[in-house]
């Protein structure tokens, strides 16, 4: 079954502590991306990747990083949270067809709650 | 600086009526338009998509509309059923630029 796997789902931590979400995907896709969701703003994005060691950033990328070490993998990587990265974080992934962005396929979420 | 703008938060349709979604946009290097559809406690799903050199695209229950002009898309759902009840985000992005930008979504609720 083709789906993106994002984990933990949940997470409460406290200021400070480092912390990683991580997600993978199954279907050989080139291009993955974390977004957050939070109240009245939707869905903002924080990295992309475009391949395996290609990253960048998003428009929401400060506190926040990644890696690509993997083509399946894409970690994202919190060294000191803070309270304002308590979010609704999504990872998702999609094919690069002829220059453009396919439909994504996205994890289930992670809640993080920093404290 | 919004670049996606959905400005209807929420929008209620009886069911069986049509659902208007509509989205603007203020980047005229968008080249490819997305709509996803979000349930509670689920990620996104994608539902429909449209390139900038269609004017239509129709799935369905679902078509999309999009007006270069006016920098304008829309998604038509007909006829609407309960299940339609969910979060709909339209999504932009560019050939030369690799970010996809959202807009902050629709809430729409299906009436019985």
């Amino acid at each position: 079954e083709a789906q993106v796997t994002q984990n933990p789902r949940y997470l409460i931590t406290v200021t400070g502590k480092k912390l990683t979400v991580t997600c993978s995907q199954n279907m050989n896709h080139e291009y993955m991306s974390w977004y957050r969701q939070d109240p009245g703003l939707g869905l903002r994005q924080i990295y992309y990747s475009m391949n395996v060691e290609v990253t960048d950033k998003g428009d929401v990328p400060e506190g926040y990083k990644v890696s690509r070490k993997e083509k399946r993998n894409f970690p994202l990587i919190l060294e000191s949270p803070s309270p304002n990265q308590t979010s609704l974080y999504f990872c998702a992934s999609s094919l690069v067809w002829q220059g453009a962005y396919t439909e994504a396929f996205f994890g289930q979420g992670t809640r993080l709650t920093v404290v | 600086d919004q670049q996606v703008k959905q400005n209807s938060p929420s929008l209620s349709v009886q069911e069986g009526r049509i659902s208007i979604l509509n989205c603007d946009y203020t980047n005229s290097m968008f080249d490819y338009f997305l709509w996803y559809k979000k349930y509670p406690a689920e990620g996104p799903t994608f539902l429909i998509s449209i390139s900038s050199i269609k004017d239509k695209n129709e799935d369905g229950r679902f078509t999309v509309f999009l007006n270069k002009s006016a920098k304008h898309l829309s998604l038509h759902i007909v006829p609407s059923q309960p299940g339609d009840s969910a979060v709909y985000f339209c999504a932009a992005s560019a050939y030369r630029d690799d970010k996809i930008i959202f807009g902050k979504g629709t809430r729409l609720h299906i009436l019985p």
